[in-house]
C-alpha cells in the first residue's frame, strides 16, 4: 500500500456544486495532515491544515478519520477558480511530509 | 508564512553538466527541504537540508548526485550533478518549522536536460 493515496480524478463539476476528495494514509503514527492546492505550472500552496476535530475555512471543510486513516476535503459552492490539483500531505517523520499524487478538479461554467 | 525565492526559475542544460539551484527564505527557519516533481507526478522529497551539517537524503537519492549546502538558516543550494535527461523535472525548495508542521514552497526551478 502506498504511503499516501489519492484518486487522481479529474473531477468535473459544474459551478456551484459540492465536491469532496479523500486521501488515505498508511502510517498510523502520523500526526500532521494538510491540504495543498497546486495550479498548473505553479508551486503547491497550503490550503489548510487538518485538525482532529475537523476545521472549516469558508467554503472549504477538512476532516480527519483516524480509525480509517483518511482525510477529506469538501468544497461547497464550487467556483471556476477552484479548478486546480489538490494534494494531501501527511507527516512521515519528525519533520518530513509525504505527498499524495493529487486530485485534479475541473469546475465548468 | 515565509516568502521563498529560488533561482534560476528555469534552465536548459546539456547532458553531463551540473546546475546549482539557490533557495532563499526571508526569515530564519528551522527546516529546509528539497523536492522533485516530475511531469504528472507528485512531490518527491530529495533531502532535508541541515544547517551546519550534511543533508539527510531520502531513499534513492545520494549526495554525489545531489549535493546540498545550507550555510545558514535562510539559504540553501541544491546541485544536480552530471545531469541526464531523466533529471528533467521541477525542483522545489520548501521551509517550515520542526515537528511536522506545514511547509511553504518556493516557486520552483524548471530544469530541462537535453
Amino acid at each position: 500500500r502506498k504511503e499516501v493515496e489519492q484518486d487522481p480524478g479529474p473531477f468535473n463539476v459544474p459551478e456551484g456544486a459540492t465536491v469532496a476528495f479523500n486521501c488515505t494514509y498508511s502510517n498510523s503514527a502520523s500526526q500532521s495532515f494538510f491540504w495543498y492546492r497546486q495550479d498548473c505550472r505553479k508551486e503547491p500552496k497550503l490550503l489548510m491544515s487538518v485538525y482532529s476535530s475537523g476545521n472549516e475555512d469558508g467554503r472549504f471543510t477538512a476532516q480527519l478519520n483516524r480509525a480509517s486513516q483518511y482525510i477529506s476535503l469538501l468544497i461547497r459552492d464550487s467556483k471556476l477558480s477552484d479548478s486546480a490539483t489538490y494534494l494531501c500531505a501527511v507527516n512521515s517523520g519528525y519533520s518530513t511530509l509525504t505527498f499524495g499524487k493529487g486530485t485534479m478538479l475541473l469546475v465548468s461554467p | 508564512s515565509a516568502v521563498i525565492s529560488q533561482k534560476p526559475s528555469r534552465d536548459i542544460c546539456q547532458r553531463g553538466t551540473s546546475l546549482t539551484i539557490q533557495c532563499q527564505v526571508d526569515s530564519q527557519v528551522t527546516m529546509m527541504f528539497w523536492y522533485r516533481q516530475q511531469p504528472g507526478q507528485s512531490l518527491t522529497l530529495i533531502a532535508t537540508a541541515n544547517q551546519g551539517s550534511e543533508a539527510t537524503y531520502e531513499s534513492g537519492f545520494v549526495i554525489d548526485k545531489f549535493p546540498i549546502s545550507r550555510p545558514n538558516l535562510t539559504f540553501s543550494t541544491l546541485t544536480v550533478s552530471n545531469m541526464s535527461p531523466e533529471d528533467s523535472s521541477i525542483y522545489l525548495c520548501s521551509s517550515g518549522l520542526a515537528g511536522g508542521n506545514e511547509q511553504f514552497f518556493g516557486p520552483g526551478t524548471r530544469l530541462t536536460v537535453l
